[in-house]
């Protein structure tokens, strides 16, 4: 699976936008872009997924760039609670029964610190 | 999602001692996934375990000190063997569910060896 880059740390205004960049400039054409978070002492949660088009949920969007070498996860109105480590991952998305596992590696993460 | 618990969510062992966990879901799947975080670190992939065959160990773990057992296709254990204070981590259970086979987490064991 490809490797991701992620900044350590960045801080955002509670009310404001966090826009999380991540990049993956060797993905190949089958692998899916994840985005995960882990709020202190829990386990970590699933938030998003995309493979080349834009993707939004309750939680967040995710923009993939053309060229798919990067991304960006928005949390469009950031909360004390969205205080976390947030990994981006790329990964093989499979279709159910494959023996392939597609396994998840985790990075170091961005921890993203909401600040009243 | 798939609803996940473990057992124990934290405990305190002596060294040279051995602690079991179990992870039970909530639904039926297919490949069940055992991860350590040790302290301020990310998550590294312990094994993976399928239903019906012997487990699959990453790179640097071996089944000697981290047996896992999967009896059917909702519950599996991981036991962390003659344990050492090296083996203070949080250990999460994770699962593939749905048709993109998104992986999901259990809130983890939180061990401590003294």
């Amino acid at each position: 699976d490809a490797k991701t880059t992620q900044p350590t740390s960045m801080d955002c205004a509670e009310g404001r936008a966090a826009n999380l960049p991540c990049n993956h400039s060797t993905i190949s054409g089958n692998e899916y872009v994840y985005w995960y978070r882990q709020i202190h002492s829990q386990g970590p949660q699933y938030i998003i997924h995309g493979l080349k088009n834009n993707e939004t949920n309750e939680m967040a969007s995710l923009i993939i760039t053309e060229d798919r070498k990067s991304s960006t996860l928005i949390l469009p109105h950031a909360t004390l609670r969205d205080t976390a480590v947030y990994y981006c991952i790329v990964r093989v998305a499979l279709g159910a029964g494959s023996s392939n596992t597609g396994k998840l590696i985790f990075g170091q993460g961005t921890t993203l610190q909401v600040k009243p | 999602s798939a609803v996940i618990s473990q057992k124990p969510s934290r405990d305190i062992c002596q060294r040279g001692t051995s602690l079991t966990i179990q992870c039970q879901v909530d639904s039926q799947v297919t490949m069940m996934f055992w991860y350590r975080q040790q302290p301020g670190q990310s998550l590294t992939l312990i094994a993976t375990a399928n239903q019906g065959s012997e487990a699959t160990y990453e790179s640097g773990f071996v089944i000697d000190k981290f047996p896992i057992s999967r009896p059917n296709l909702t519950f599996s254990t991981l036991t962390v063997s003659n344990m050492s204070p090296e083996d203070s981590s949080i250990y999460l259970c994770s699962v593939k569910q749905g048709a993109w086979e998104t992986q999901y987490f259990g809130p983890g064991t939180r061990l401590l060896v003294l």
